[in-house]
């Protein structure tokens, strides 16, 4: 059964500390997407990849947030310094043609 | 620009009824449209996707979903609630192959 996966699944950590997210898209996908979910703003989106290219990071802080895919199964979300304010869940999904399948998340929390 | 419009952020209805939880698009170009549904604590799963083809889309758990062109809607809907539908819903547009843009979702509440 393929599946997004990623790690960690949770992590607390303090502020000012750096944060590194991984996620393995389902094997032959070629289209990433970084998420992000919080109560009040619902779910954002920060990065996005197609064939490991950046295509649209917008939505995503630069001064502090970097996403990269080094290889084809593998994707990361990079946040330093972190602060309590990025505090969320964050979300990859992977697609090959219409539809974009889930991860499990990725449960932040900045003290 | 693409945008998605959840009308309620919280729907109840009691079990065994109608539900029907509304969303409206805006595209510039023919859309692909979606329904995903998120547990508590867990990621988002495909209920059911329009891609061009019949209007009227099946999903998994018995929802289903109309796509109405002149309304720029994709409502979702399900005959009988039940219990395990609690869950929160989110509709999605997808401008062809482009990125997907979601909308704020919809918390469904099972009445017993």
């Amino acid at each position: 059964d393929a599946r997004v996966t990623q790690t960690p699944r949770h992590k607390v950590t303090e502020m000012g500390q750096e944060v590194t997210m991984r996620c393995q898209p389902i094997l032959g996908h070629n289209t990433v997407f970084w998420y992000r979910q919080t109560m009040m703003q619902g779910l954002e989106l920060l990065a996005y990849f197609r064939n490991r290219a950046p295509l649209d990071d917008s939505g995503m802080p630069k001064d502090r947030f970097s996403a990269e895919m080094p290889d084809a199964t593998l994707a990361t979300l990079k946040i330093q310094p972190s602060e309590p304010r990025d505090s969320a869940v964050y979300f990859c999904a992977s697609g090959a043609g219409f539809t974009i399948y889930f991860g499990e998340g990725s449960w932040l929390t900045v003290v | 620009a693409q945008s998605v419009t959840q009308l309620g952020s919280h729907v109840s209805v009691s079990e065994g009824a109608l539900v029907l939880l509304r969303c409206n698009y805006s595209s510039s170009v023919p859309p692909y449209l979606f329904w995903y549904v998120q547990y508590p604590n867990q990621g988002l799963q495909l209920l059911l996707k329009y891609t061009s083809a019949a209007t009227l889309v099946k999903g998994i758990n018995g929802f289903e979903a109309e796509f109405k062109k002149s309304e720029t809607s994709f409502h979702l809907t399900k005959p009988s609630a039940h219990m395990s539908d609690a869950a929160e819903y989110f509709c999605a547009v997808r401008p062809r192959d482009d990125k997907i843009i979601f909308g704020k979702g919809t918390r469904l509440h099972i009445l017993p």
